[in-house]
């Protein structure tokens, strides 16, 4: 069945580090690909996409790399900063008939000052 | 501004109750989503909807209900039979049926649920 899974439940980096957020996902007819950021308290809020007919999305520091081969997706933060602590979650769907997206467990983001 | 609310943001129910949680969005968006939240846990799927007067149960709908008779509302009953219902609930909501899901979901703030 579907499913899409994290490799660390948390991650802790040191303000200014780059930080990678690594995501599996078993669903090799996946095309369209979401990460999102969740504060403590709060809801899920979109940060970025890639849909499955490119391997990199870069923006100004955050860059998503997708491996279709080994289905395989990472969200890259670069100078990571305290206000980056969350928990940071993966999804996938598929682009046809009704979306409904399968959510990874989630990884905890640490920045320390 | 467009947005999705939810409300209340805290709610304490007594063991024996039902709770009705509100989730109502001005997207104009036709689907409409429940999620359930454990502590230091994934999201997990409690019912949706596609369009108006339809919902289909997801992963975890047992001592559940929803109805969706507006565009704009879908709220959630957490009934007496939900015998674990201390958690984070998350409404989200998304464009029409068969187009192309740009940004996924918009997710509203969410409801905490304990039970007392």
């Amino acid at each position: 069945g579907e499913s899409v899974g994290l490799h660390l439940p948390t991650l802790s980096v040191q303000e200014g580090d780059n930080s990678i957020i690594n995501c599996a996902y078993s669903n090799s007819a996946s095309d369209y690909f979401i990460w999102y950021k969740q504060e403590s308290g709060k809801g899920p809020q979109f940060i970025t996409d890639i849909r499955s007919n490119m391997d990199k999305r870069q923006g100004q520091r955050v860059t998503v790399l997708l491996n279709k081969t080994v289905k395989h997706l990472s969200l890259q933060i670069a100078a990571t900063q305290p206000g980056d602590s969350a928990v940071y979650f993966c999804a996938e769907t598929l682009n046809t008939g009704f979306q409904k997206l399968v959510f990874g467990t989630g990884t905890r983001l640490l920045v320390s000052p | 501004d467009g947005g999705i609310t939810q409300s209340p943001k805290y709610l304490f129910r007594k063991e024996g109750q039902n709770v009705t949680l509100s989730c109502e969005q001005n997207l104009n968006h036709d689907a409409m989503y429940w999620y359930r939240q454990d502590p230091g846990q994934g999201l997990r799927l409690i019912y949706y909807s596609q369009i108006v007067n339809d919902f289909q149960k997801g992963d975890i709908a047992e001592g559940y209900s929803v109805s969706r008779e507006k565009k704009e509302s879908f709220p959630l009953t957490v009934t007496s039979a939900q015998k674990n219902p201390t958690a984070f609930y998350l409404c989200a909501s998304s464009g029409p049926p068969g187009t192309a899901l740009e940004g996924g979901y918009t997710f509203g703030s969410g409801t905490r649920l304990t039970v007392v």
